[in-house]
């Protein structure tokens, strides 16, 4: 199955800075490159994705930068507001299944 | 915008008994995912349905986990007999076709077992 690596594990940013969290994964025929945000007590939800014939993906705040040669993608959230504050997720998928990594808690400090 | 349905909310049960998790996905999703969440970790895949059929059931533990989708919409989780490191969230989640596209989520059953 897929190995699924999250780094860091947990990360505190001032208002205002950026963040970034980086995915690793084993399986070189993953294709589907996504991040879902948890907020405490609530149900993950996907933020932004990228397929694998992409290398960058904005949606306004948020970023994924996908480099399949060294099998890693990161999520990039820049103007940091408390409201970014949750756990993060990576998922790599394919043909085979889809695994969630560990998990980034991320803290804005205000 | 439609939403991932399940129930119940919370669910509190002594070790040995049976429970039993529902989940109703989105309309038209052909693909039901059963993931369990222990607090802190990330969601670890029980049971993967493409409409009706099991596609993938690796990580279920058969000598007590049982899942079903019938008529290829909603489906059921069952556990019996619960076991104390059963405690956790369950997590229903649909897609319209497979698993690489974006996944719903339901708010999921919390589950304690005394």
């Amino acid at each position: 199955g897929e190995n699924v690596e999250q780094h860091p594990s947990t990360l505190s940013v001032q208002e205002g800075d950026s963040a970034v969290i980086k995915c690793t994964y084993s399986d070189s025929a993953s294709n589907y490159f996504p991040w879902y945000k948890q907020e405490l007590g609530k149900r993950p939800q996907l933020i932004i994705d990228i397929r694998s014939n992409v290398g960058e993906k904005k949606d306004q705040r948020i970023a994924v930068t996908l480099n399949k040669t060294a099998k890693h993608f990161s999520l990039h959230i820049t103007e940091t507001q408390p409201e970014d504050s949750a756990v993060y997720f990576c998922a790599p998928s394919g043909d085979y299944k889809l695994s969630f990594g560990a998990g980034t808690t991320v803290t804005v400090r205000a | 915008e439609a939403e991932v349905a399940q129930s119940p909310r919370y669910k509190i049960t002594e070790k040995s008994q049976a429970v039993a998790f529902w989940c109703d996905p989105i309309s038209g999703h052909a693909t039901l995912y059963w993931y369990r969440q222990i607090l802190g970790q990330g969601p670890e895949l029980l049971v993967q349905f493409q409409d009706e059929s099991v596609v993938d059931d690796s990580q279920l533990p058969k000598d007590r986990f049982s899942a079903e989708r019938l008529k290829g919409v909603d489906s059921t989780l069952k556990i019996q007999p619960a076991e104390l490191g059963d405690s956790a969230m369950y997590l229903c989640a649909s897609s319209l076709f497979g698993q690489d596209e974006k996944l719903f989520f339901g708010s999921g059953t919390q589950l304690s077992v005394l």
